[in-house]
Parts: C-alpha cells; sequence; structure tokens
C-alpha cells in the first residue's frame, strides 16, 4: 500500500527565510511518481512538479528546488527566500506505475504562512 | 478560460436530498477523477473515468455515483446527502500513458466545489 507522510502540519516563516517542507512515503513498487500541488487561499490545487522514480536529479525552478532521495524515501521541497505569495498549503503526492486507477495518494498537506 | 472547470462552485443542502457536481475539460484529456478533501487528510479518490465507457470506484465510493456523459464531462452525484459529506470536491484530468498499463500521468484539478450538508 502505497502512503505519504507530511509531518509538518504547519510552518511559519518571515518573508525572505528560506523553507524546507518535508515528504516522506512508502511504496513496494520499483516504478513510482511523486509529486507536489500547491492550494493557495483561493482553494484550487496548482501542479508544480511530477518526478519519476528513475530520476534522482534535483530539480531547481527559480526560488523552487526538490530534492528526491530514495534511500531515506523523501521528496522535500524547499522555497528560497520566500515570499508572501507562497503562503498556501502544499501537498506531496505519490502514483505507483501498478496502480491500475493511476490513483494519487495524498499526504495531509503542509501549510506554509510567510508573514512580511 | 479554465482548461477544468466544476459547477456549481458553492452548495449549500439539506440532509437527504440529492445534488449533482458537474465537471467539464477542455485539455482534450481521456481520464478524469473526483476527489474529496477533507481538513488534514489530503485528497482522497472517489471515482475514475478512463473513458467514456469505463468508470471504476476509488478508495471511499460508498454514498456517490458518478456519470461520464462524454469525454469532456464527468458529473458526481450524492443520492442522499448526509452531514459527513461536508467537504471541498475536486474534479481532475489526466492524459492516458503513452503505453498501456503505464500510469502516472499528471492530474490537473479543477477549482473545486465546497458542499455544505446540513
Amino acid at each position: 500500500a502505497q502512503k505519504v507522510t507530511q509531518a509538518q502540519t504547519e510552518i511559519s516563516v518571515v518573508e525572505k527565510e528560506d523553507v524546507t517542507l518535508d515528504c516522506v512515503y512508502e511504496t513496494r513498487d520499483t516504478t513510482y511518481y511523486l509529486f507536489w500541488y500547491k492550494q493557495p487561499p483561493s482553494g484550487e490545487l496548482v501542479f508544480l512538479i511530477r518526478r519519476n522514480s528513475f530520476d534522482e536529479q534535483n530539480e531547481i525552478s527559480g526560488r523552487y528546488s526538490w530534492n528526491f532521495q530514495k534511500s531515506t524515501s523523501s521528496f522535500n521541497f524547499t522555497i528560497t527566500a520566500s515570499q508572501v505569495v507562497d503562503s498556501a498549503v502544499y501537498f506531496c503526492a505519490l502514483s505507483e506505475a501498478n496502480n491500475a486507477g493511476n490513483m494519487l495518494t495524498f499526504g495531509g498537506g503542509t501549510r506554509l504562512m510567510v508573514k512580511p | 478560460d479554465a482548461d477544468v472547470t466544476q459547477t456549481p462552485r458553492n452548495r449549500i443542502t439539506k440532509t437527504g436530498k440529492r445534488i449533482m457536481l458537474e465537471c467539464s475539460q477542455t485539455k482534450g484529456h481521456d481520464r478524469m477523477y473526483w476527489y474529496r478533501q477533507d481538513p488534514g487528510l489530503g485528497l482522497r479518490l472517489i471515482y475514475y473515468s478512463f473513458d467514456v465507457k469505463d468508470i471504476n470506484k476509488g478508495e471511499i465510493s460508498d454514498g456517490y455515483s458518478v456519470s461520464r456523459q462524454a469525454q469532456a464531462k464527468f458529473s458526481l452525484s450524492l443520492e442522499s446527502a448526509i452531514p459527513n459529506q461536508t467537504a471541498l470536491y475536486f474534479c481532475a484530468t489526466s492524459d492516458s500513458p503513452p503505453r498501456t498499463g503505464g500510469a502516472g500521468e499528471t492530474q490537473y484539478f479543477g477549482p473545486g466545489t465546497r458542499l455544505l450538508v446540513l
């Protein structure tokens, strides 16, 4: 069974601080996919990144970066120089290749509050 | 215009009423999904459909039904609403994987429908 844990339920930082959101997953499959989504206060879910289990390269997109480590089953997300607009709930999700329904299993989410 | 739309965006109903939530997409995707979001639980899959003739139960399908009217439309019904169905409901779409049996395609979500059952 697949499982995603986001141990940090809420994080509060001051603008311009760096912040890392943790994501730990469990799966028996050797092929799987990991995702991050952002849910701003308006409520919609915005796709941020998709990573497959064979690609352990870290990824950087502007102020966002992701650190995928299979050895620790983690897919952490770092925001550099945080801004107030980064305030949102962030979800990590997992999809196993053998999952017939392409079901995404979500973590409980981390609420990030960036204060000016 | 948004690629995935949901109507209504907000709905208040009473226990025992039948309601329908609608989802439309212009992304041309074959696959569509319904999820519900409860505080602290992330999103959980209710139903999914890989094409017009394909409907499958997800993790929490009891109390719900769906209809795939066309490739672009996927509706979720609550036959007899109850208060613990109060939640935020999301529709999502994804492309089909490039090979049979594949998975992991990115799902794109609609704006959500806030449902309150009194």
